[in-house]
C-alpha cells in the first residue's frame, strides 16, 4: 500500500539556519503530495502542496519539489525562526485519504 | 470564511462508555474525513464521508462509526471505549466536484478523547 517516511526528529536548530526535512514516498499512480504543520495543542495547518511532478509547493519562505524520479518530497527554509519550532508532516493523497508520514519535531533555538 | 470547526475541544470518558465527536465543514465542502492521532501511532485515517455516504474507512474495528448530516456536518461515535481509544481526533473537509479529483483538505483544530 501507500506509505510516506520522514526523516527521523526531533531537529533543534538555531535561528537562521537552513532547514531540510526529507520526505519519501511509495505509491501506485500519481498522488498529491502535501506538507502539514502542528503547532502545540492545535490541529493541522496546510503548509504547502505539490500535485504533478516537478511541481514545486511553497508558502511562508518553505519549498518543497514533487521529485517523481526520487520519491521525494523534501521541505526545504532558507532561514528559519523560533515561530518555526512545531511538527511537520509530509502526506499523499490516495482513494480520497491521506496518508501521512510519523511527523519531524522541530525546534528552533533563538 | 470559517474553517473546520469541531466540539467538544475535550472528553472525558470511562472504559465501556460510548462518545460522540462533531465537525462542521468549510462552507461548500461535501466532504469529510476523521483521523485519528494517537501518542506514538502517528496519524491514522478513520472514515471518509462524502454527499451524506460513508466513502472509505480505515483499518479500525466497526465500534468506530458514523455519519454525515444534509447539511455535511459529521458526527463520530466511538462505542464500548477503550483506554487506547485515548487520542486526539481530527476532522477535515475538503471539495471534491463531479470529477472526484483529489482535493486539498483542510482540518480543524482536534476533539483530544481521554479514556480513563
Amino acid at each position: 500500500g501507500d506509505s510516506v517516511t520522514q526523516m527521523e526528529g526531533p531537529v533543534t536548530l538555531s535561528e537562521e539556519a537552513f532547514l531540510t526535512i526529507n520526505c519519501t514516498y511509495t505509491a501506485t499512480g500519481y498522488p498529491s503530495l502535501f506538507w502539514y504543520v502542528q503547532y502545540p495543542g492545535e490541529g493541522l495547518q496546510l503548509l504547502l502542496k505539490a500535485t504533478k511532478a516537478d511541481d514545486k509547493g511553497s508558502n511562508k519562505g518553505f519549498e518543497a519539489t514533487y521529485r517523481k524520479e526520487t520519491t521525494s518530497f523534501h521541505l526545504e527554509k532558507g532561514s528559519v525562526q523560533v515561530s518555526d519550532s512545531a511538527v511537520y508532516f509530509c502526506a499523499l493523497s490516495g482513494a480520497q485519504k491521506l496518508v501521512f508520514g510519523q511527523g519531524t519535531r522541530l525546534t528552533i533555538n533563538p | 470564511e470559517a474553517g473546520v470547526t469541531q466540539s467538544p475541544t475535550h472528553l472525558i470518558k470511562t472504559r465501556g462508555q460510548q462518545a460522540t465527536l462533531r465537525c462542521s465543514p468549510i462552507s461548500g465542502h461535501t466532504s469529510v474525513y476523521w483521523y485519528q492521532q494517537a501518542l506514538g501511532l502517528g496519524l491514522q485515517f478513520l472514515l471518509w464521508y462524502d454527499e451524506g455516504e460513508e466513502r472509505n474507512r480505515g483499518n479500525f474495528p466497526p465500534r468506530f462509526s458514523g455519519r454525515q448530516f444534509p447539511n455535511y456536518s459529521s458526527e463520530l461515535n466511538v462505542n464500548a471505549l477503550e483506554l487506547e481509544d485515548s487520542a486526539l481526533y481530527l476532522c477535515a473537509s475538503s471539495f471534491i466536484g463531479q470529477t472526484r479529483a483529489t482535493n486539498t483538505q483542510y482540518f480543524g483544530p482536534g476533539t483530544r478523547l481521554t479514556v480513563l
